[in-house]
């Protein structure tokens, strides 16, 4: 079975400093895309980052980063330079490539973290 | 403006009263999907459609309807909830069944 384990439920940052939130999933397929999803208080879910398995460099935007351990099965997010508007709950998922058509992405269960001022 | 929109966003009903949970892209895409989140148990995946008439069961399909009448339109019908389908729904579409599904805004729903 594919699942996504995120072992932390709350985390809390300072302001302008930096935080990485832990992802680990299980599958037994080489072949998906990995995900970081941002939900606000307003619910809407927000694509914060996106890495594909095939590629060994980390995905980076702005000031979001991966790192993608893929023997570990292992995804993290760090968020530098915190701000506010960084609070949410953050999801991490992943999707097979080729594990039939099914647009089934697999979430974890989140983590929320708090920004503080 | 590239969106996926849902309507109603909050509701509140009884059991065995029928409800249909609209969503609708512009972009276009070839998949949709629907999910639920609960507390605890991040989101699941309900019902998927590759295409126009094209739609199959996801994790937890049990007591939802979906059809796909034109492509960017994506139902989800519950034709008798109960107080267990009380969630917060997504529809989300993707252009490829791979790629970055974009979600809508969420339907908040409340069955007494």
């Amino acid at each position: 079975a594919q699942t996504v384990t995120q072992s932390q439920p709350e985390m809390s940052v300072q302001e302008a400093e930096t935080v990485t939130l832990s992802c680990t999933y299980d599958t037994s397929e080489s072949n998906y895309y990995l995900f970081w999803y941002k939900q606000p208080p307003s619910r809407q879910m927000i694509l914060v980052i996106r890495q594909e398995a095939y590629k060994q460099q980390n995905a980076t935007e702005n000031r979001f980063s991966v790192n993608f351990q893929k023997a570990a099965k292992s995804f993290s997010l760090k968020i530098s330079d915190s701000q506010l508007g960084d609070t949410a709950m953050y999801f991490c998922a992943f999707i097979l490539l080729y594990g039939g058509a099914t647009n089934k992405l697999i979430f974890g269960t989140g983590t929320l973290l708090a920004v503080q001022p | 403006e590239a969106q996926v929109t849902q309507n109603p966003r909050y509701l509140i009903t009884v059991t065995g009263k029928k409800l249909t949970v609209t969503c609708s892209q512009n972009m276009n895409h070839e998949y949709m999907s629907w999910y639920r989140q609960d507390p605890g148990l991040g989101l699941r995946q309900i019902y998927y459609s590759m295409n126009v008439e094209a739609t199959d069961k996801g994790d937890v399909p049990e007591g939802y309807k979906v059809s796909r009448k034109e492509k960017r339109n994506f139902p989800l019908i519950l034709e008798s909830p109960s107080p267990n389908q009380t969630s917060l729904y997504f529809c989300a579409s993707s252009m490829y069944h791979q790629e970055t599904q974009y979600f809508g805004p969420g339907t908040r729903l409340l069955v007494l």
